[in-house]
């Protein structure tokens, strides 16, 4: 049973540039969130999506945008690169139950270097 | 809003001997509390979570973890230490939200296991 998994797995774009990281989530999972993780700081909330739409976000500009796919996989999208967005790019996969708690399971991520 | 707080950056200990990590949290509503495990160049895997129930809980590892709704902590500890322990540790908080959990982290702390 694969995990989360994600690509590509470095990447490395210059300032103004766009991006696009994918993720699959988890067999079995229909909720695909994504955090960005700088360098040296904990993993912040960037949006998640559930049947094909944002259902919540984090405090990130409109620069940042996703998609959901029928299968459950997502994209994470960029726009106009800033050095600020070097991080580790983390995707996590869900099944939204009936209950308040889903556990997340994490891909390895993608590693975002913009020059 | 919620915030994470984990009162130390980095926590140096000899193979073998015990070790404490602390968390804080702040928080206007119920949230459940986790703490998650990261090795060099990979994802996050969770180590244990508190739900509801019993304030001490057991994860994988040997680790556990004690919520203390009045001081609002969630320390994790292990009576004793390997060096593959060695790794940064990551508390997080989710709010009940009906389903659409996101997690709030704290910055990390790196544990170093020395021989």
């Amino acid at each position: 049973d694969a995990g989360v998994t994600q690509s590509p797995t470095h990447l490395i774009k210059t300032r103004g540039q766009q991006v696009t990281l994918r993720c699959s989530p988890k067999s079995g999972h229909d909720t695909v969130s994504w955090y960005q993780q700088a360098l040296g700081q904990g993993p912040q909330f960037i949006f998640q999506y559930y049947e094909e739409e944002e259902r919540q976000r984090g405090n990130f500009p409109d620069r940042f945008s996703g998609h959901q796919f029928p299968n459950y996989s997502s994209e994470l999208n960029v726009n106009a690169l800033l050095l600020g967005d070097s991080a580790l790019y983390l995707c996590a996969s869900s099944l939204r139950g009936t209950g308040n708690y889903n556990e997340q399971f994490f891909g390895p991520g993608t590693r975002l270097t913009v020059l | 809003a919620q915030s994470v707080t984990q009162l130390d950056s980095q926590v140096p200990v000899f193979e073998e001997a015990p070790v404490e990590l602390r968390c804080n949290y702040s928080s206007s509503v119920s949230v459940y509390l986790f703490w998650y495990v990261q090795y060099p160049n990979q994802g996050l895997q969770l180590l244990l979570k508190y739900l509801s129930g019993s304030t001490l809980v057991k994860g994988i590892n040997g680790f556990e973890a004690e919520f203390n709704k009045s001081q609002t902590s969630f320390h994790l500890r292990k009576p004793s230490v390997h060096i593959s322990d060695t790794a940064e540790y990551f508390c997080a908080v989710s709010p009940l939200s009906g389903g659409y959990n996101k997690l709030i982290f704290g910055a990390g702390t790196r544990l170093a296991v020395h021989p």
